[in-house]
């Protein structure tokens, strides 16, 4: 049971480099999400998707982009990084908006110099 | 005021203690709340979900107090498996999202 995959694991970035993260799951979810969590500042939420077709902005989305390619997969992309977007990215889903159990991927280290 | 603020710890624990975590959160339109773990650089998990009687699941109790806006996360006979974090979550009807707290740290030693 795979769940939510996240890739990559870890990146290391130049301030001014783009990347995009992948998450996929496999839980049939129509909901999906991306958080970053930073020490002592707990999760927070960048962007997320209700359904297919829709993205909203979360609590700190400045800096970043999403795309829901389909059901399963939702990416999250830096234009041009920098070292404030250091941090833990978590991708999770859940059944519907909020108010279920949230499964999260195993998340990716993100360090920008 | 923060919509949610957990005592972040570190609570240091003898195996077979009992400990408690408080968390206070700030909207009172809050529909549902939950308990997750997290531990040390893995992927936080559920947990326990809050219901309004109060709940249990073997060692593990919680408790909503909405007049006070608090939810409680009790642990008896703790576990050396019980050292991780404890976040404390809620479904914000206002904001429509999920609001996670920052965690409390727990360690259980021998």
């Amino acid at each position: 049971n795979a769940g939510v995959t996240q890739t990559p694991k870890f990146q290391v970035l130049k301030t001014g480099q783009s990347m995009t993260l992948q998450c996929a799951q496999d839980m049939n979810h129509n909901s999906m999400y991306w958080y970053r969590q930073d020490p002592g500042m707990g999760l927070r939420l960048i962007y997320y998707s209700a359904s297919e077709g829709t993205t909203d902005k979360g609590e700190v989305p400045n800096g970043y982009n999403v795309s829901r390619l389909n059901k399963r997969e939702f990416s999250l992309r830096l234009e041009s990084a920098a070292p404030s977007q250091t941090s833990v990215y978590f991708c999770a889903s859940s059944v519907e908006r909020g108010n279920t159990e949230a499964f999260f991927g195993q998340g990716t280290r993100l360090t920008v110099v | 005021r923060k919509e949610v603020e957990q005592d972040p710890g570190p609570f240091n624990v003898p195996e077979g203690a009992t400990v408690a975590f408080n968390c206070t959160y700030s909207n009172s339109a809050s529909q549902s709340f939950f308990w997750y773990r997290q531990d040390c650089r893995k992927e936080p998990k559920l947990l326990m979900s809050v219901y309004s009687s109060g709940n249990e699941d073997g060692r593990f109790t919680a408790q909503l107090n909405r007049a006070s806006q608090y939810i409680s996360l009790l642990i008896r006979d703790s576990k050396l498996s019980d050292s991780a974090t404890y976040l404390c979550v809620f479904f914000s009807g206002g904001y429509n999202k999920l609001i996670f707290g920052a965690g409390t740290r727990l360690a259980v030693h021998p």
